[in-house]
């Protein structure tokens, strides 16, 4: 299993509708997470973070983070075309308890969003 | 806020030479910088953690006498690949950490010739 599960899309939505992005994870001890987006040829972007279970809401973006159930997921209100793009959960997971704040990261959502 | 830039943005260099790479934070103190690559299409791969003022902690399977990393101060990471080949030719990433999240630098593009 890996340690951090998305879906690899394509994930296609039309102008102006809700994307929702989904990602779970396997350390249950993991306590940071985060949403990064990566245009091609691009480096990654920091779009979100969460530590805490519930949701976190940042303009058109909300993360939402259940530690029971190991799921963390990112919603795009109002998609643009702008948005479309590779969207990367990370997580900071403790598994060997060797971490040093290093992010693991899922395959990655490709999100197209169309006129 | 939350700035990090890199130097050069891209580089092309002839095999056997060597290229240094400058990671710096523009507003914040980083107490851990991380450096990694990326082939088209691929997802990214951590090569090493780097915390000022200690030796850097590479990842498995990358060559710490190839690429150098000296973390000289809370602002400043540099990576450089000695005796570049055609395989190291990619986009090398650098990110700067002031807690827990990552700021992601805009890349350096090396091509070797």
């Amino acid at each position: 299993q890996k340690e951090v599960e998305q879906n690899s899309g394509p994930l296609s939505v039309p102008e102006g509708a809700i994307a929702s992005l989904n990602c779970t994870y396997s350390d249950r001890g993991s306590q940071s997470f985060f949403w990064y987006r990566q245009y091609s040829g691009k480096s990654p972007e920091l779009i979100m973070f969460i530590y805490s279970n519930g949701d976190k809401e940042d303009g058109r973006f909300t993360a939402q983070l259940n530690k029971a159930s190991q799921y963390v997921s990112l919603l795009i209100r109002d998609s643009q075309p702008s948005d479309s793009a590779t969207y990367l959960c990370a997580v900071i997971s403790n598994a060997g308890g060797t971490s040093y704040g290093k992010l693991t990261f899922g395959q990655g959502t490709i999100l197209t969003v169309h006129p | 806020g939350a700035v990090v830039s890199q130097h050069p943005s891209w580089v092309i260099c002839k095999s056997g030479t060597s290229v240094k790479i400058e990671c710096r934070s523009l507003d914040f103190q980083a107490t851990t910088m991380f450096w990694y690559r990326q082939f088209p299409k691929q997802s990214l791969m951590l090569m090493a953690t780097s915390n000022e003022g200690s030796k850097a902690t590479y990842e498995q399977g990358v060559e710490k006498d190839k690429f150098l990393i000296n973390h000289a101060s809370l602002t400043l990471s540099t990576l450089t690949v000695t005796s570049a080949h055609p395989e190291d030719s990619s986009f090398y990433i650098c990110s700067a950490s002031p807690y827990y999240e990552q700021y992601f630098g805009p890349g350096t593009r090396l091509t070797v010739t």
